[in-house]
């Protein structure tokens, strides 16, 4: 299995505009997670899906981040419209239950 | 309340070293999961180590071991005769109960002077 892949690796974006982060989780997991890394938070869950369904999203910062999971396999984290303070690393994970796998995580700066 | 407290911001060692990283976590589940991770100045987060609640038995891996106690709700971790390649920062989280979601301690960065 490749693992949780994430794209982009890198995202360079000007305030404003609309930024979207991908996910494809590992084939046979059921759960789904975004979290996001800074200096100054650690690692925050935003959002986490169980069976495709948004289980908890009180991580999510405000109404500018939307997270989805049109199916078992793939995910999408958007921000619009983005700004500075958003940029972060951006971690998707996946997990069948009693263990976390994590993509390698975008990095996304927003100018 | 359910909670990682990695007291420990930042440590710094010679190489060849011991030392410990120390994690107390928080929850009232009597099922749950604790974990380390390590993350590397590279970024990824690299899955050092699972343990279930009810598995108290301590783990040795090569140079990294791990002292789970729950009466003092503690799941320590020890590198012995650390080199410059262990600077990374750690990360130790808790799984509560069966949720699936994985709740991180502020990580300890470590760093490893020759």
């Amino acid at each position: 299995d490749a693992g949780v892949i994430q794209s982009p690796r890198h995202e360079v974006t000007e305030m404003g505009q609309e930024v979207t982060l991908r996910c494809k989780l590992i084939s046979g997991h059921n759960s789904l997670f975004w979290y996001r890394q800074t200096m100054m938070r650690g690692l925050e869950l935003l959002i986490y899906f169980n069976n495709n369904v948004p289980i908890d999203d009180s991580g999510m910062p405000e109404d500018r981040f939307s997270a989805k999971m049109p199916n078992a396999s793939f995910s999408t984290l958007k921000i619009q419209p983005s700004e500075p303070r958003d940029s972060a690393v951006y971690f998707c994970a996946s997990s069948p239950r009693d263990r976390v796998f994590f993509g390698p995580g975008t990095r996304l700066t927003v100018l | 309340a359910q909670k990682v407290t990695q007291a420990q911001t930042e440590i710094s060692v010679v190489e060849k070293e011991d030392v410990t990283l120390d994690c107390v976590y928080e929850t009232r589940d009597t099922t749950y999961y604790l974990f380390w991770y390590k993350q590397p100045p590279s970024g990824e987060l690299v899955f050092l180590i699972r343990r279930n609640s009810f598995d108290e038995q301590n783990e040795i891996s090569g140079r990294y071991s791990w002292n789970f106690q729950k009466s003092t709700s503690s799941f320590n971790f020890t590198i012995t005769a650390s080199q410059v390649v262990d600077s990374a920062v750690y990360f130790c989280a808790l799984i509560p109960s069966n949720t699936g979601k994985l709740i991180f301690g502020q990580g300890t960065t470590l760093q490893v002077k020759p």
